[in-house]
């Protein structure tokens, strides 16, 4: 069965970059008909996608955080990463990573059908 | 951006009746159109994608219709385990995905 773990500091100083992990297990991450991503979730603003990741590395962001985030993987550990950086404290959110349904060789589904429990992520000083 | 507005905000329904959820989009989004399940302190869950077909696993009480710019979620007869937050979200316009601000479904 298929699982996501996400990682990371729970506090982040402001101006300052956060880092989080997530670990798949259950399933591999070189799938071919997946992409994965991270989605956050804020009181104010909602459910808000971040960015997605092939095996490859092929990559796709949010046109409105795109400037900030960048995500990665490492194969190898069956992780990927996320990294945000210049945070405020409108970057306190609850943060998921997620398997995207599928890939069909051209462009991802765009919805999600396994999500990591989430992790809450303060920024603050 | 397209905007996704759900309605009600919160819907006040009894076990065993039907529950109908709206979810409306600015621009035509085709059925590319998802609807997730979250429980307090739980991820969103996958519940209908394409507009109608449901997730592995979703109860056949679950089912989604629409089209376009309008979509509903129903759940034909409320169990206690059904009361959540339900979301909309929209796919047509990779990468710009937006989702809906939550329909809250409570006794």
């Amino acid at each position: 069965q298929l699982q996501l773990q996400e990682s990371g500091p729970g506090l982040v100083r402001p101006s300052e970059t956060l880092s989080l992990t997530c670990t798949v297990s259950g399933g591999s991450i070189v799938s071919t008909t997946h992409y994965w991503g991270w989605i956050r979730q804020t009181p104010g603003k909602g459910l808000e996608w971040i960015a997605s990741i092939y095996h490859s590395g092929s990559t796709y962001y949010n046109p409105s955080l795109q400037s900030r985030a960048a995500i990665s993987l490492d194969t190898s550990k069956h992780q990927f990463f996320l990294r945000l950086r210049s945070v405020t404290a409108a970057d306190t959110a609850v943060y998921y990573c997620a398997r995207d349904n599928y890939y069909d060789g051209s462009v991802p589904s765009g919805f999600f059908d396994n999500w990591g429990h989430g992790t809450r992520v303060t920024v603050s000083s | 951006e397209i905007v996704m507005t759900q309605s009600p905000a919160t819907l006040s329904v009894s076990p065993g009746e039907r529950g109908t959820l709206s979810c409306r989009a600015s621009q035509n989004v085709s059925n590319n159109l998802a609807w997730y399940q979250q429980k307090p302190g739980q991820a969103p869950r996958l519940l209908i994608y394409g507009e109608s077909t449901r997730a592995s696993g979703i109860p056949a009480r679950f089912s989604g219709s629409g089209s376009e710019t309008e979509f509903t979620l129903t759940i034909s007869s409320l169990q206690s385990e059904d009361f959540a937050v339900y979301y909309c979200q929209q796919y047509h316009n990779w990468p710009a995905i937006t989702f809906g601000q939550g329909t809250r479904l409570e006794i």
